[in-house]
């Protein structure tokens, strides 16, 4: 069983769509992060929370601890913004390392003009 | 804005021979990982490294593996003898804190013929 869950595997959208990619988890943790990998391969970090809501630009990132769940969603979807989008949970103690992330398998998007 | 710096970019080797990949973490980030990526799958955590030592490591981790930071500013994964499932993108990260996102490298592509 995957420790980390995301859905969907595969979103097309048209431009200016409200996006939402959720993720579920089964351990328990210390952060969460939201990722964005490009197509050429490269990992961008967006958000790591491990309580409530945080916004960037047009990407909002929620986190439930007590129903083990995130969501990203984006705002006025634009064809830039197609990539995989990974989740990832840290599991060690929050003063400690935070290295062993467990990740998700990532969600592809599609934003088409 | 700093970055985090691979080379190189791609590496062949011969299997059975051994391969270094190094990194430049961000110049006053404490916290180094090195994860990777089999082409299709999930992103794997493979160790991290803090204080001149390793923090935690994956199963994946094994003795042929080792990480050392040679200077203040390098810091390089070797992979021993290397076999045909070492082929990979490994992607280095480093944090300033614990509580703080990881900055990713753009990945080193690991073909392994």
């Amino acid at each position: 069983k995957n420790e980390v869950e995301q859905s969907p595997q595969n979103l097309t959208a048209q431009e200016g769509e409200f996006i939402t990619i959720n993720c579920s988890y089964s351990v328990g943790i210390s952060a969460l992060h939201w990722l964005q990998q490009h197509p050429g391969g490269g990992i961008v970090s967006l958000f790591m929370l491990s309580s409530g809501k945080k916004k960037h630009g047009r990407l909002i990132a929620t986190i439930n601890i007590q129903e083990k769940h995130s969501s990203l969603h984006i705002t006025a979807s634009h064809p830039r913004d197609s990539a995989v989008y990974i989740c990832a949970v840290a599991t060690g103690n929050y003063g400690g390392s935070q290295g062993n992330l467990i990740f998700g398998k990532g969600t592809k998007l599609s934003v088409k003009p | 804005e700093p970055e985090v710096t691979q080379t190189p970019s791609h590496q062949v080797t011969q299997m059975g021979q051994e391969v270094i990949l190094r990194c430049v973490p961000i110049s006053n980030h404490l916290y180094f990982y090195w994860y990777r990526q089999i082409l299709g799958q999930k992103v794997e955590f493979l160790v991290s490294f803090y204080n001149n030592e390793i923090s935690e490591k994956s199963e994946i981790f094994d003795d042929q593996f080792s990480v050392e930071r040679p200077d203040g500013s390098n810091f390089t994964l070797k992979i021993r003898s290397t076999k045909l499932e070492d082929s990979a993108m490994y992607f280095c990260a480093s944090s300033g804190r614990t509580n703080q996102p990881q900055h990713f490298g753009d990945g080193t592509r690991l073909s392994i013929l």
